[in-house]
């Protein structure tokens, strides 16, 4: 069994550019959430989507970033014109169809993002 | 909004020994799900242990048990038997019950857990 599966490992950018950061979620779950984790600090909730949804957008910024999950593919965060503070550890998880309360997330290995 | 609150940064113990990692919390909701994570330098982030809040009963997964004090919004992780292995970022942290809102895991600052041979 695939747990989740994030792509790629590492990004290097340069300012202005775009990164695109994919993760596929174990298979059966159409939950996903996506985390942001600064340099030496703990990780932050960013968005949860469902499939073809946006359920919770309430941690991403306003700007430049943008997130998806579609019908088919894996979920898509992208951030348009990077900058340097945007240099962080980016997690995915993913949980099942909820049939219950106490479901799991599940993450992945995460994609470091370095801004230049 | 929740907060989670780890007040030590790094921790130091001697293989073999215990050690036990702080955490608090603040929340208004009566129900709601804790957890420690474990973060080793691949990044890779681990469940340690999980403790549902309605549950009185302390959560203990091997070497790993925490002292969950309701009231007092208190979450602690002891790990007995200190292992090189457990050297790692100990995150502790909170989640609701599932809605479709407010689903996410909040996380409190980490700690650094070395273990000495």
């Amino acid at each position: 069994n695939a747990g989740v599966m994030q792509n790629p490992r590492h990004l290097v950018r340069r300012r202005g550019q775009e990164a695109r950061l994919r993760c596929s979620p174990v298979k059966g779950h159409s939950h996903v959430y996506w985390y942001r984790q600064l340099p030496e600090e703990g990780l932050k909730f960013m968005v949860y989507l469902q499939k073809e949804n946006i359920i919770d957008e309430s941690g991403m910024p306003k700007e430049r970033f943008s997130a998806e999950f579609p019908k088919e593919g894996p979920s898509i965060l992208r951030i348009q014109q990077v900058v340097r503070g945007d240099s962080a550890a980016y997690f995915c998880a993913s949980s099942p169809r909820m049939t219950g309360s106490s479901n799991e997330q599940f993450f992945g290995p995460g994609t470091r993002l370095t801004v230049l | 909004a929740q907060t989670v609150t780890q007040s030590q940064p790094e921790m130091s113990v001697q293989e073999a020994e215990t050690v036990t990692l702080s955490c608090t919390y603040d929340t208004s909701e009566s129900d709601y799900y804790l957890f420690w994570y474990k973060q080793p330098p691949s990044r890779q982030m681990i469940l340690v242990i999980r403790q549902e809040a309605y549950k009185q009963q302390n959560a203990t997964e091997n070497r790993f048990s925490v002292n969950f004090q309701k009231a007092a919004k208190s979450f602690s992780l002891k790990i007995s038997d200190s292992q090189l292995g457990d050297a790692a970022m100990y995150f502790c942290a909170y989640r609701t019950p599932f809605r479709n809102a407010g689903n996410m895991l909040t996380f409190g600052g980490g700690t650094r857990l070395m273990v000495k041979p």
